[in-house]
């Protein structure tokens, strides 16, 4: 069955270390990959978007990466900071026009300063 | 966050009633999402639209309709709401431009959510 699998449990971080999330797949072919944040009682909002001909994206201190072998992307904050405390989702899309998306559970990461 | 407002922000209501949801965009995006978010489930697509009249169903479409009569409104309606349906509702939207090779890859904007508690 097809599955999208990001770590359940909270990841706890010291500030101004690497934050690494992990989202698995199996029995999907993504075109493309999405990562969101959530904060508590607010709605998703995007950060990146990787292609599945694409090995890695950056934006400022995130790095997204996405290896179709191995059906995951990785997930990195450098640098972290108490602000980026919240829960972060992917979501893969595939080659439609709909633009559906099927999320993955969420990965909730705490920064302590 | 494109524009998307919700209403109501909260509700609680009793099984057996029926309940609508509503969704508002200021963009005049062409795609546009209903989701519901649970514990140990995350997000679902519950339904979604490609255009006005235009509707599909999603993966958790059973006990939920839709309807999109104008571009910025897209209503989710609750026929008679069971207690499995407590949940948080988000409604997103998407442009519809960013079509490729890869398919629509839109970024999809998400509204401020919906709590229904349906007892």
């Amino acid at each position: 069955s097809q599955k999208i699998e990001q770590n359940s449990e909270a990841l706890n971080i010291q500030e101004g270390k690497t934050a690494t999330l992990t989202c698995n797949y199996t029995n999907y072919s993504p075109a493309y990959l999405q990562w969101y944040r959530q904060d508590p009682g607010r709605g998703p909002v995007f950060l990146l978007l990787i292609r599945e001909n694409e090995k890695e994206k950056r934006k400022e201190r995130l790095k997204v990466t996405f290896d179709t072998t191995l059906k995951q992307s990785l997930f990195h904050i450098t640098a972290s900071q108490p602000a980026d405390s919240a829960t972060y989702l992917c979501a893969l899309g595939t080659s439609s026009n709909t633009g559906k998306l099927i999320f993955g559970q969420g990965t909730t990461l705490q920064v302590k300063p | 966050d494109a524009g998307i407002t919700q209403s109501p922000r909260h509700k609680v209501t009793e099984t057996g009633t029926p309940v609508t949801l509503r969704c508002h965009q200021t963009e005049n995006h062409r795609y546009m999402y209903w989701y519901r978010q649970d514990p140990g489930h995350g997000l679902r697509l519950i339904h979604y639209s490609y255009g006005v009249k235009d509707t599909d169903k999603g993966e958790v479409s059973d006990g939920y309709s839709v309807s999109r009569s104008k571009t910025e409104d897209f209503l989710l309606t609750l026929e008679s709401a069971t207690s499995s349906q407590t949940s948080v509702y988000f409604c997103a939207n998407a442009p519809g431009t960013g079509a490729s090779l890869a398919g629509n890859t839109d970024t999809q904007y998400f509204g401020p959510g919906t709590r229904l508690t349906v007892l």
